[in-house]
């Protein structure tokens, strides 16, 4: 079947813009998680949905970061007011029920900040 | 939350078996430990998750003393389509998303 898509793959915004990715899990996992990667770094949690439930947000860097899953499926993942420090790879990740650490991770979209 | 460590980086030569080590001092008792494989841009990949003793599948092996302490990925016979970075993560299966630190890595390179 069909991983996790991410989409666009590569962003660009002047500093000041808002944007917004976006995650297509693997069909029929409740678990949705946010990374931020930056250059050389390991992946950092940004936060975590359950279903339609946001659990978990305390990776968040910032009031400017906001996500949502309105129906338990797609991920939006929404940045305000991009900043320069905001430039990295945003990778999101999904799994199943009893699989937690076992997570499946799409490509990533690579947001440049200019 | 339990952080780990592990070289930053290895080289090995084809067709060597190579082995990580990471150290987790702080592992408690109910924390599983799990390996991903990182290629450039791409997101990371499962590669194996252990509690105790010796859990192997199709692409690797994970050893884990008693102590728990630290673990060994053991990768065998490497190609050079293994050259990758990989994380070493601890914390206790179940849905929670910010004991899932990913740290630096090691970044391994085979060598032809």
């Amino acid at each position: 079947g069909a991983g996790v898509s991410q989409s666009p793959r590569y962003k660009v915004a002047k500093r000041g813009q808002d944007v917004a990715l976006r995650c297509d899990p693997i069909s029929g996992h409740v678990s949705l998680f946010w990374y931020q990667q930056a250059l050389g770094q390991g992946p950092e949690f940004l936060t975590y949905f359950q279903n339609e439930a946001q659990l978990d947000k305390s990776g968040l860097p910032s009031d400017r970061f906001f996500a949502e899953r309105p129906e338990g499926s797609v991920s939006t993942l929404k940045i305000q007011r991009t900043q320069q420090e905001d430039s990295a790879v945003y990778l999101c990740a999904s799994s199943s029920w009893t699989g937690a650490y076992e997570q499946y991770f799409g490509p990533g979209t690579r947001l440049t900040v200019t | 939350l339990a952080k780990t460590t592990q070289p930053i980086s290895m080289d090995s030569y084809e067709g060597q078996e190579v082995n990580i080590t990471c150290s987790h001092n702080n592992i408690a008792t109910n924390d599983y430990i799990t390996w991903y494989q990182q290629f450039p841009s791409q997101g990371p990949r499962f590669i194996i998750q252990g509690y105790k003793t010796k859990v192997t599948n199709e692409v690797a092996s994970l050893f884990i003393p008693a102590d728990r302490k630290s673990s060994t990925l053991s990768l065998p016979r490497v190609s050079l389509s293994d050259t990758a970075v990989y994380y070493c993560l601890v914390g206790p299966q179940g849905n929670t998303g910010n004991q899932f630190y990913f740290g630096t890595g090691t970044s391994l390179t085979v060598i032809p």
